[in-house]
């Protein structure tokens, strides 16, 4: 069974610092990954998704994310964080050929300050 | 087109009650999955729902059980609740089971037992 791990629970920046929130998962078979993101009472927001292709995949706001699958990661990153991008960050696996059923980690709250 | 709704939005209940959580997906949406988030966790895969039949479930006891309609609604029901049954309960829809069918998920139903 797959398995994902955020290394940080809380990420505290300043506005317009760049972040990358991290993050690993273990599977014995090829993985999708996505990042989703929740706001504060608000459902869950797809933010990007690698399923194939370019390992580097990008958001409409400004986020990327690479996957490396040599060292199981696919890190989120921005390279200049917005006060509105306070948020809870989710990471996100499912198995090739299991349908779209999500494996979460633990969660990364970034907390942007001014 | 609208998006996904549940309901009630929330709900309190004594431990050993019977509860039932309702989700509306997008229209054409055959494939539901729901999720539990516990305070300050990532939501864990309950169970998934394709037309009509469970697909997948993941790791909760029978007393957890679903049901999908014809007309995009779904249900959640768990039965014999416990304290532990304290969560956010989330309903995520998309067009089919394959991943590049983004998930879209509803707000979620907060569920307290007592």
């Amino acid at each position: 069974a797959q398995s994902v791990t955020q290394l940080d629970s809380q990420v505290p920046v300043f506005e317009e610092a760049p972040v990358e929130l991290r993050c690993n998962y273990s599977s014995s078979v090829s993985v999708y990954l996505f990042w989703y993101v929740q706001y504060p009472n608000q459902g869950l927001q797809l933010l990007l998704k690698y399923l194939s292709g370019s390992t580097l995949v990008e958001s409409i706001n400004g986020f990327e994310a690479e996957f490396n699958k040599s060292q199981t990661s696919f890190h989120l990153r921005k390279p200049s964080v917005h006060i509105s991008d306070t948020a809870e960050y989710f990471c996100a696996v499912s198995e090739s050929n299991a349908g779209n059923m999500l494996t979460f980690g633990g969660g990364t709250r970034l907390m942007v300050k001014p | 087109e609208t998006g996904v709704t549940q309901s009630p939005t929330h709900l309190i209940k004594t431990r050993g009650q019977q509860v039932t959580l309702r989700c509306s997906s997008q229209s054409g949406h055959n494939t539901v999955s729901w999720y539990q988030q516990a305070l300050g966790q990532g939501p864990q895969f309950i169970f998934q729902y394709y037309r009509e039949e469970e697909n997948g479930r993941g790791n909760f006891p029978p007393r957890f059980s679903g049901l999908q309609f014809p007309n995009y609604s779904s249900e959640l029901n768990v039965n014999a609740l416990e304290l532990d049954d304290s969560a956010l309960y989330l309903c995520a829809s998309s067009l089919g089971l394959a991943e590049e069918y983004e998930q879209y998920f509803g707000p979620g139903t907060r569920l307290t037992v007592t």
